[in-house]
């Protein structure tokens, strides 16, 4: 049963505009989340994370908004770049243990 | 620091053959992931250890797989014997087990085709 649920598998953005990416999560123990980012032939990177005491963190280009009563995330890239072009995957942890589990991506492709 | 290192990058192998994936962490970490990714799934997570024990196998497939981690730099995911769908990307990602708020580190993953 999938906890995280990434319900866009695709998304084209024109270079420069709004790149949003959402995340719905059914697990009401899950505490942090982040935000990986994945280029073919490699593995995920880490790109951004938010605690459930927050309900934004930015960092440069990249900002993060956490709904928790909706059990939903967000990824905004503002402005995106052709370099962004990738596979975004979000993942949520439980209060207990280290293990985050995985949504099934978004492939974001940015057109020049 | 040379990052999670897996090997095979790839792999091609016949239904019904064993198939061995290997993962080297990050020196220090002392927590261990194995994921699949698939098109339907994402990434799923398989197993994960921490100080070299087994946490949680719930997300093994079936008893065809199997995994080890007899040291804190070296551990194997089995799958004997193999099927086509088992066909995917299989990741390794090793963290610090108290500092897990960065999420994991990833290796290049192991392509496995099964035919």
């Amino acid at each position: 049963d999938q906890q995280v649920k990434q319900n866009s598998p695709s998304l084209s953005v024109q270079e420069g505009r709004i790149s949003i990416l959402n995340c719905d999560y059914t697990n009401s123990m899950f505490d942090y989340f982040l935000w990986y980012k994945k280029y073919p032939a490699e593995g995920p990177t880490f790109l951004i994370s938010i605690s459930s005491i927050k309900d934004k963190n930015e960092d440069g280009r990249f900002t993060v908004f956490l709904n928790k009563s909706a059990k939903h995330l967000s990824l905004h890239i503002v402005p995106s770049q052709p370099g962004d072009s990738a596979v975004y995957f979000c993942a949520a942890r439980p209060n207990t243990g280290n293990q985050f589990y995985f949504g099934t991506g978004t492939s974001l492709t940015v057109i020049p | 620091d040379a990052g999670v290192i897996q090997s095979p990058r790839h792999e091609v192998t016949e239904m019904g053959q064993e198939v061995t994936l290997r993962c080297k962490p990050i020196s220090g970490h002392n927590s261990l992931f194995w994921y699949r990714q698939t098109m339907m799934r994402g990434l799923e997570l398989l197993i994960y250890f921490n100080n070299n024990v087994p946490i949680d196998d719930s997300g093994m497939p079936e008893d065809r797989f199997s995994a080890k981690m007899p040291n804190a730099s070296f551990s194997t995911l089995k799958i004997q014997p193999s099927e086509p769908r088992d066909s995917a990307v299989y990741f390794c990602a090793s963290s610090r087990l108290l500092d897990s708020n960065y999420g994991y580190t990833f290796g290049s993953g192991t392509r496995l085709t099964v035919v």
